[in-house]
């Protein structure tokens, strides 16, 4: 069964800086492109970026908001994504969600989600 | 960046009404349409892809139509469960595009 879990989330000042977790079960991320989205108070689902498959080098993607200041990494060996968020504002508040993608690059499958508040 | 616009915004129907939700997206993505659907404070859940193809272990009660710029959900026979909202999401291009979403309620 496919299982994904996100922690990490928490209260941050302006300006201060935050890493995601996101751990995989019941697939080899390797084999997966993965994506964070995010889902502030009050609005609608935006995707954050994406991080692609091994047989595609790994390469990344992101949304004009978190260009420059969001890093999406992982470490297949601990079948574990990251999102490193830096410089936050506090437009950045938000559920962070991750998710599998299928080849075709629709998410199929998603985390529970975990919690981002920044504020002073 | 592709804009992806619903309609409507918010939807008020009964257990049992045959409901639509209306996906435009600003510039032809062909088929590269999905349809998610999000209960408060869960994550959300995949519904449909390729536009009209039903996701393994979605109620056929779930429809998905159109290509191009216009696409729909369909929901044959509301039931309780369904109350929620929906979104549609675009992976044709990057970046990827979600609609602003359509909330489902009681009347």
């Amino acid at each position: 069964e496919v299982q994904l879990m996100e922690s990490g989330g928490g209260l941050v000042q302006p300006g201060g800086s935050l890493r995601l977790s996101c751990a995989a079960s019941g697939f080899t991320l390797s084999d997966h492109k993965m994506d964070w989205v995010r889902h502030a108070p009050g609005t609608g689902l935006e995707w954050v970026g994406r991080s692609r498959d091994k047989g595609n080098s790994y390469s990344t993607e992101y949304a004009a908001s978190a260009k420059g200041r969001f890093t999406i990494s992982r470490d297949d060996s601990k079948n574990s994504l990251f999102l490193q968020m830096n410089s936050l504002k506090t437009e950045d508040t938000a559920v962070y969600y991750c998710a599998r993608a299928d080849n075709s690059g629709f998410n199929n499958y998603w985390g529970q989600g975990t919690l981002v508040t920044v504020s002073s | 960046d592709i804009q992806m616009t619903q309609s409507p915004s918010t939807l008020s129907a009964s257990v049992g009404d045959r409901v639509t939700i209306t996906c435009r997206a600003s510039q032809s993505i062909s088929s590269w349409l999905a349809w998610h659907q999000q209960k408060p404070g869960k994550a959300p859940k995949l519904l449909i892809y390729k536009a009209s193809s039903l996701q393994s272990g979605v109620p056929s009660r779930f429809s998905g139509s159109g290509s191009g710029t216009e696409f729909t959900l369909t929901i044959s026979s509301l039931q309780p469960d369904d109350f929620a909202a929906y979104y549609c999401q675009q992976y044709d291009s990057y970046p990827l595009t979600f609609g602003q979403g359509t909330r489902l309620e009681i009347k």
